[in-house]
């Protein structure tokens, strides 16, 4: 079975500075997706960044990017130029990429607490 | 374009009795998933359903059921209330038939069984 581990329960930047986010998964599959969600306060949860397995490079949505180790195993996600908005609960999750029923089912890591201080 | 909504938003019942969370998708989206939130065992897979049918079942007890209307509107149910069923309850849904289908959450249905 899959799993996804998050070994940081809080984290905390300050307002503009660099934050990286750790994630580490567990897999035999090949065909996978990757993400990162985030939960605010008002807890609806939003999908900040995605990463196919089979792409090499790295995915980048604005101030957000992942470092993505696949032989590590490794889901990392950057927060550049932190702005006070970014504080939520942070969520790395996997996916199977095979067909049937498992599309709609992602493996969520425990969460990590973001906190930015102005 | 309106956003996947939930109601409930919040509700207390007692132990043994059910409750029934609703969950409207994005308009044409016919994937809905649910998701139970703990401070435990945090984001646990329920079921997903498409197209009415239940295409995939996570790790809970026959208590916990759910379906899909032809509109994609959907409904989970959990009988004979436990404390531990008390939960934030997310649902998602998700448009694309392929593989890199975006999950859309709502805000949750917080459930306290008391």
């Amino acid at each position: 079975a899959q799993t996804v581990t998050q070994s940081q329960p809080e984290m905390s930047v300050q307002e503009a500075e660099t934050v990286t986010l750790s994630c580490t998964y567990d897999t035999s599959e090949s065909d996978y997706y990757l993400f990162w969600y985030k939960q605010p306060p008002s807890r609806q949860m939003i999908l900040v960044i995605r990463q196919e397995a089979y792409k090499q490079q790295n995915a980048t949505e604005n101030r957000f990017s992942v470092n993505f180790q696949k032989a590590a195993k490794s889901f990392s996600l950057k927060i550049s130029d932190s702005q006070l908005g970014d504080a939520a609960m942070y969520f790395c999750a996997y996916r199977s990429g095979g067909g049937g029923g498992s599309q709609g089912n992602l493996i969520f890591g425990k969460g990590t607490k973001l906190s930015v201080k102005p | 374009k309106a956003g996947v909504t939930q109601t409930p938003r919040y509700l207390i019942k007692t132990r043994g009795q059910q409750v029934t969370l609703s969950c409207s998708p994005i308009s044409g989206h016919r994937s809905v998933s649910w998701y139970q939130q703990t401070p435990g065992q945090g984001l646990q897979f329920l079921f997903e359903y498409f197209s009415e049918t239940q295409r995939n079942k996570g790790n809970f007890p026959g208590r916990f059921s759910g379906r899909q209307f032809s509109n994609s509107r959907s409904e989970m149910n959990v009988s004979t209330l436990e404390l531990g069923d008390s939960a934030l309850y997310l649902c998602a849904s998700r448009g694309l038939v392929g593989n890199t289908g975006e999950l859309f959450f709502g805000e949750g249905s917080r459930l306290t069984v008391l």
